[in-house]
């Protein structure tokens, strides 16, 4: 029973550095999101994927892209990391865009 | 467009007592909404849902939530507040109508502390 399976846990990086973080589900869900979670702000959508072969951006894409590499795995990528980067980062899948969400257990990121 | 406002960043209320985190939304379409549970250092989990069938939903852990248009509100309730029900509580609408960034828009969350 994975569901969502994000990795890795935690990193540091430099600034100016790149990452790639995984995401994958096993749920056959056709819509996955990015999320990145700061405090007071509630979780903010980055991109999205509707279905797999497209994506859309979300409320904060700057500084982000992202790769629908099939229906299960959604990557997300920081070409040139900044210290505004630092959060938590979470994966989350749906069968649909408008249905219920699940999450995977988030990515926290530290950029120095 | 899209949005929800969580009425409470923090909520006290002592064990045994009843809880209400309150949530307004806006949304052009007929929205779907949710309230997830996040425990420290956690996933986001689930907790009920209301997607146009019954306005009173139930949820796990004994919580539910009551859907009035007129309102536009989605406030969460459960009769009697347990230790374990500390977290942060979000609540999510989402009326995607396949032409922009919309998806699940989340409130700022609401922190419940539960006093002994």
């Amino acid at each position: 029973n994975a569901g969502v399976t994000q990795t890795p846990k935690f990193q540091v990086l430099k600034t100016g550095q790149s990452m790639t973080l995984q995401c994958a589900q096993d749920m056959n869900h056709n819509s996955m999101y990015w999320y990145r979670q700061d405090p007071g702000m509630g979780l903010r959508l980055i991109y999205y994927s509707a279905s797999e072969g497209t994506t859309d951006k979300g409320e904060v894409p700057n500084g982000y892209n992202v790769s629908r590499l099939n229906k299960r795995e959604f990557s997300l990528r920081l070409e040139s990391a900044a210290p505004s980067q630092t959060s938590v980062y979470f994966c989350a899948s749906s069968e649909e865009v408008n249905t219920e969400a699940f999450f995977g257990q988030g990515t926290r990121l530290t950029v120095v | 467009a899209q949005s929800v406002t969580q009425l409470d960043s923090h909520v006290s209320v002592s064990e045994g007592t009843p809880v209400l985190l309150r949530c307004n939304y806006s949304s052009s379409y007929s929205p779907s909404l949710f309230w997830y549970v996040q425990h420290p250092n956690k996933g986001l989990q689930l907790l009920l849902k209301y997607t146009s069938a019954a306005t009173l939903v139930k949820g796990i852990n004994g919580f539910e939530a009551e859907f009035k248009k007129s309102e536009t509100s989605f406030h969460l309730t459960k009769p009697s507040a347990h230790m374990s029900d500390a977290a942060e509580y979000f609540c999510v609408v989402s009326d995607y109508s396949g032409g922009g960034a919309d998806g699940l828009t989340f409130g700022k969350g609401t922190h419940l502390i539960i006093q002994p």
